[in-house]
Order: C-alpha cells, then sequence, then structure tokens
C-alpha cells in the first residue's frame, strides 16, 4: 500500500541551526501539508502546497519557515533557525484528490528536538 | 470559534465493548469533510474514516463507524467491539471546500483505553 514516508525519524539539532525535514508524499497525490504537534497537544497546522505554491498557511509558518518541491517527489520543509520551541513531531500528509473521499494520508513523522 | 470540538479528554472501555468518541465541528460552508484519526503511541497519524457533509448515509469502515447529526453538527465515533489494540489518542479534523488545498482542523483528541 502506498504510504508517507518522512526523514529522519528523529533530529536534534542546537538551536539557531537550520534543519530540513524530508518527506516523500504518495506518488499521484497533489495536495500536501505539514502539520506539527507539541508533545502532548493538538496536532497545529503550518502550510498546505498545491501546484508548486503554497495554498494556505498559518501564523507558526512565519519567515523562518520554508517549503519546497524540489523534484517533483520529495517535500521539504526548512526551519531557518529553529528555537527551542520548535520541538516537536512534525508530520507530512498528502492527499490526491478533487472529490472525497479527501482524507490526508500523514507520514510517520519526524520528532524535532532543539537543544 | 473552534472548529472541532473534542470534549473528553480521556475515555474508558471493556475489550468487546462499543464506545463512542463525540466530535462537534463549526462551519458556514455548505461542502465540507469530516476525519477521524487514531495516533497510538508510536506517533503516526492513522486515517479512520470520513464523512463527506452531502452524505445521506452513515459511514462505515470495519469496526469504525461516523455518527453522522448534520443538524447538531456532530460526527461521533463508534468503535464496535473495542480490541486491546484500540488503546491510543483519536483525533477528529475537518477540511472546508472540495477541491481546495485547505488546511484540516483538528481537535484536541481523545485518549482510548481499552481495559482487558
Amino acid at each position: 500500500e502506498p504510504e508517507v514516508t518522512q526523514t529522519p525519524s528523529h533530529q536534534v539539532t542546537q538551536m539557531g541551526q537550520e534543519v530540513i525535514l524530508r518527506c516523500v508524499p504518495i506518488s499521484n497525490h497533489l495536495y500536501f501539508y505539514w502539520y506539527r504537534q507539541i508533545l502532548g497537544q493538538k496536532v497545529e497546522f503550518l502550510v498546505s502546497f498545491y501546484n508548486n505554491e503554497i495554498s494556505e498557511k498559518s501564523e507558526i509558518f512565519d519567515d523562518q519557515f520554508s517549503v519546497e518541491r524540489p523534484d517533483g517527489s520529495n517535500f521539504t520543509l526548512k526551519i531557518r533557525s529553529t528555537k527551542l520551541e520548535d520541538s516537536a513531531m512534525y508530520f507530512c500528509a498528502s492527499r490526491y484528490n478533487r472529490a472525497w473521499p479527501g482524507g490526508a494520508f500523514f507520514g510517520q513523522g519526524t520528532r524535532l528536538t532543539v537543544v | 470559534a473552534q472548529k472541532i470540538t473534542q470534549t473528553q479528554p480521556g475515555m474508558f472501555v471493556q475489550e468487546k465493548e462499543a464506545v463512542t468518541l463525540d466530535c462537534t465541528y463549526d462551519t458556514s460552508d455548505p461542502s465540507y469533510g469530516l476525519f477521524w484519526y487514531k495516533q497510538p503511541s508510536s506517533g503516526e497519524m492513522i486515517f479512520l474514516i470520513y464523512q463527506g457533509s452531502y452524505d445521506q448515509q452513515n459511514a462505515t469502515e470495519g469496526r469504525y463507524s461516523l455518527n453522522f447529526q448534520k443538524a447538531r453538527k456532530s460526527a461521533n465515533l463508534v468503535i464496535s467491539a473495542s480490541q486491546l489494540g484500540d488503546s491510543a489518542m483519536y483525533f477528529c479534523a475537518m477540511r472546508e471546500g472540495v477541491d481546495t488545498g485547505n488546511q484540516f482542523y483538528f481537535g484536541t483528541g481523545t485518549s482510548l483505553t481499552v481495559i482487558p
């Protein structure tokens, strides 16, 4: 069964460093998302991406964040200068279609720890 | 106003019994979808079931069913014949619109514990 894959599963980085979280969405999907979940808290929307541009972004997704789909298969989230409060599980998700069912399929997440 | 409200932070159910997890939503968009995700302790988010706003019948997927009451704006998840492996966090989510990149709004989740 096709799945969304994320790498790495766990990343530890020093405050102020840049990180890139990588995702390979399901191959025929059209819409891509990044969400994050601070430990034990709700799932928060960061950004959605369609047709090579951002569709929607949240207040969390400030100038320190950027997304890219560099080669038609990968979908990356870059955090330019990490802060302690960026520590969270980051989920990539993808969705295919123009009609329901419209559920997004999530990757297994990257746990980012900023020290 | 919260788009998705889950009022049960934690629930317990005896193995083999049925359990209902509550979810209410708020939207003025006539086209929307409602979703339930399961998050086991390993952390991944597993898509369980969806209900479209125009669907006449309640969605079912195996032991999962969605009790959709449009007038009440509720989309409760019913798990029949609970199993120990059902112990997890359950998130209700909604997306407005059809052919858009609109975000999924998530509730705060319900932690379900199945007791042997």
